[in-house]
């Protein structure tokens, strides 16, 4: 069982716009949610996070919405730039548990 | 460089073989982790420890799998008897105790079983 889902496994960004990725999950006890961009042969880097007490965060350009009700969360980019090629993945964790429950990841690519 | 190290980066085997991998964490963190990604999958988890004591192991941790701490700083993760469905990234994340559980992740081990 899938609890965190990536459904679109690729998007490709114009260099400049905005950059949208999606994730839905289905557990209700999940109360954090995080982020992470992953580059080939390298272990993923923490971009940003966002609490379920919260619906939006932000951290230059990068924010993060949640909308609990939809059990969705999404990450926007703006403005995209080529670094931002990679392959993101969403995370969250339930209260009281450590481990991280990973969505399969979305390939961004930023074309110029 | 203080963030998570891992080491090797890559480990070649031959099947039967046994392979063990060493995580160094950031130094003030108290917790460790354990994950492994496959082509194409997020990272799956396969065990936790918060300093020596090992808290939780997946189901994924077979009995050929042992994890260990022993001082509450680096840990080893120990595959025994290796097998071609174990080829994958093996990652190393570490974490301090408290709110929000920020897990930061090593480059990995990429391990390929013949």
């Amino acid at each position: 069982d899938q609890q965190v889902k990536q459904n679109s496994p690729s998007l490709s960004v114009q260099e400049g716009r905005i950059s949208i990725l999606n994730c839905d999950y289905t557990n209700s006890m999940f109360d954090y949610f995080l982020w992470y961009k992953k580059y080939p042969a390298e272990g993923p880097t923490f971009l940003i996070s966002i609490s379920s007490i919260k619906d939006k965060n932000e951290d230059g350009r990068f924010t993060v919405f949640l909308n609990k009700s939809a059990k969705h969360l999404s990450l926007h980019i703006v403005p995209s730039q080529p670094g931002d090629s990679a392959v993101y993945f969403c995370a969250a964790s339930a209260w009281g548990a450590q481990k991280l429950v990973f969505g399969q990841g979305t390939r961004l690519t930023i074309n110029p | 460089d203080t963030g998570v190290s891992q080491n090797p980066r890559h480990k070649i085997t031959k099947r039967g073989q046994n392979v063990t991998f060493r995580c160094d964490p950031i130094s003030e963190h108290n917790r460790l982790y354990w994950y492994r990604q496959t082509l194409g999958q997020g990272p799956e988890f396969l065990t936790y420890f918060q300093n020596e004591a090992q808290l939780e192991k997946s189901r994924l941790l077979s009995d050929r799998f042992s994890a260990e701490r022993p001082k509450g700083s680096f840990s080893t993760l120990e595959i025994q008897r290796t097998e071609q469905g174990d080829s994958a990234m093996y990652l190393c994340a570490s974490s301090a105790s408290g709110g929000g559980e920020t897990q930061y992740f090593g480059p990995g081990t990429r391990l390929l079983v013949l």
